[in-house]
């Protein structure tokens, strides 16, 4: 069974630039979670969802994030413009539902200069 | 607020030797679940061990185990006869059955280092 899968897996941008990162879930997986793991910490929520409605966005920022969830099934997390501070790893999880273990992506390493 | 702590930012074992890495948590609510995540260099998190806050028995996974002690709130992990693939960071981790929705809550990580 494929994991999930994450693209790119580095990205290097200059700051104010927009960019964009895809996910796409185990299949048959509900649930789908983007979390930002800045350097030497533990990953933090940043957005959940339910299929295609987002449950829990309360951590992400919103005036420069944005996601969304088409159809249920891959999801893409977009920053513009992005900022020096974004410079972290973005990691997609998915799980069954909200219940049931989270199996995480490879991440997407952002570098901002 | 719910909240986990690992204590050692650093650890070295000898191959083939056991260690035990550090966690606990504070939580309020009465249902929740404990989780142990290895983090190689490659970035990936790779789930290792669950334990529910109702569980009777400490978990075990072949060479990993929690040492659940609720009343100290903690659940450290144990690895027995280190390897040396087993160098990576180590996170633990909390959920809520109560609310949050399932939204993982993570420590700052420990990363191990198995010396040959």
């Amino acid at each position: 069974e494929a994991g999930v899968v994450q693209s790119p897996r580095y990205k290097i941008i200059e700051k104010k630039q927009p960019v964009a990162f895809w996910c796409n879930p185990i299949s048959g997986h509900n649930t789908l979670y983007w979390y930002l793991q800045n350097l030497g910490q533990g990953p933090e929520l940043l957005i959940r969802y339910e299929n295609e409605e987002a449950v829990d966005d309360s951590q992400l920022p919103k005036d420069r994030f944005s996601a969304e969830r088409l159809k249920g099934v891959d999801s893409t997390l977009k920053i513009q413009p992005a900022e020096l501070g974004d410079s972290a790893v973005y990691l997609c999880a998915s799980s069954q539902d909200r219940d049931h273990e989270q199996f995480f992506g490879p991440g997407t390493r952002l570098t901002v200069l | 607020a719910q909240k986990i702590t690992q204590t050692q930012p650093g650890m070295f074992v000898q191959e083939k030797e056991a260690v035990t890495l550090d966690c606990t948590y504070d939580t309020s609510d009465p249902s929740y679940g404990l989780f142990w995540y290895k983090q190689p260099s490659s970035g990936e998190m790779i789930f290792l061990i669950y334990q529910g806050s109702y569980d009777q028995q400490n978990a075990t996974e072949g060479r990993y185990s929690l040492n659940f002690q609720k009343a100290r709130k903690s659940a450290n992990l144990v690895i027995s006869a280190s390897q040396l693939g087993d160098s990576a960071m180590y996170f633990c981790a909390m959920r809520s059955y109560y609310n949050q929705g399932g939204k993982l809550i993570f420590g700052q990580g420990t990363e191990l280092s198995v010396k040959p």
